[in-house]
């Protein structure tokens, strides 16, 4: 496809249930962010990669949030034992090279709700 | 502390009125980027422009014009002429030279009513 995709678009989760979430970016790009947007709010920074190393990973809110991307292509970011303050959106981006400043194109974000 | 301020919580405005959306940033480097996105009620986030701290020139595109004066610290967005389909949340956003990441601000709500 021509930008990032995420699935699923939609999860509901119980409580201390795990979940995984998927993005894909965009053919070729090679930093790849992730982003926790609570509601009303905007997008917070949560981890980035540069093709399959993860360089900063400072807004990660807990240790039971994981990221990977380990061909430097497809990411997904883990979340165990989900707790209620865990329902967000959660935003993936790419851009194509790592320059400074680069602008970041966005997916269309995985809703998580947790009960 | 907050580094992206977007004072106005929400607006709502006529339709074909002039709307600017107003943005205060924060950074003690020299070089840093600005941005403004788009979030139109599918959620997904639509990039509209990018500017670098050394370029202060004012852009236009189309009913969209940006304010960049780095004396106020300041980067206005002005829709003119608006749409209802210009209804959204907008953000504006700082990436500072020495990181990758963006700071949003909190977004500014935009009604536009027929």
């Amino acid at each position: 496809g021509a930008g990032v995709s995420q699935s699923p678009r939609y999860k509901v989760a119980k409580r201390g249930q795990d979940v995984a979430l998927r993005c894909d970016p965009i053919s070729g790009h090679v930093s790849l962010f992730w982003y926790q947007q609570a509601l009303g709010q905007g997008p917070e920074f949560l981890t980035y990669f540069q093709n399959e190393a993860q360089l900063d990973k400072s807004g990660l809110p807990s240790d039971r949030f994981f990221a990977e991307r380990p061909e430097g292509s497809v990411s997904t970011l883990k979340i165990q034992r989900t707790q209620q303050e865990d329902s967000a959106v959660y935003l993936c981006a790419s851009s194509p090279v790592r320059l400074p400043g680069e602008t970041q194109y966005f997916g269309p974000g995985t809703r998580l709700l947790v009960l | 502390a907050q580094k992206v301020t977007q004072a106005q919580t929400e607006i709502s405005v006529v339709e074909k009125e002039d709307v600017t959306l107003d943005c205060v940033y924060e950074t003690r480097d020299t070089t840093y980027y600005l941005f403004w996105y788009k979030q139109p009620p599918s959620g997904e986030l639509v990039f509209l422009i990018r500017r670098n701290s050394f370029d202060e020139q004012n852009e236009i595109s189309g009913r969209y014009s940006w304010n960049f004066q780095k004396s106020t610290s300041s980067f206005n967005f002005t829709i003119t002429a608006s749409q209802v389909v210009d209804s959204a949340v907008y953000f504006c956003a700082l990436i500072m030279n020495r990181d990758d990441k963006i700071f949003f601000g909190k977004g500014t709500r935009l009604h536009i009513l027929p």
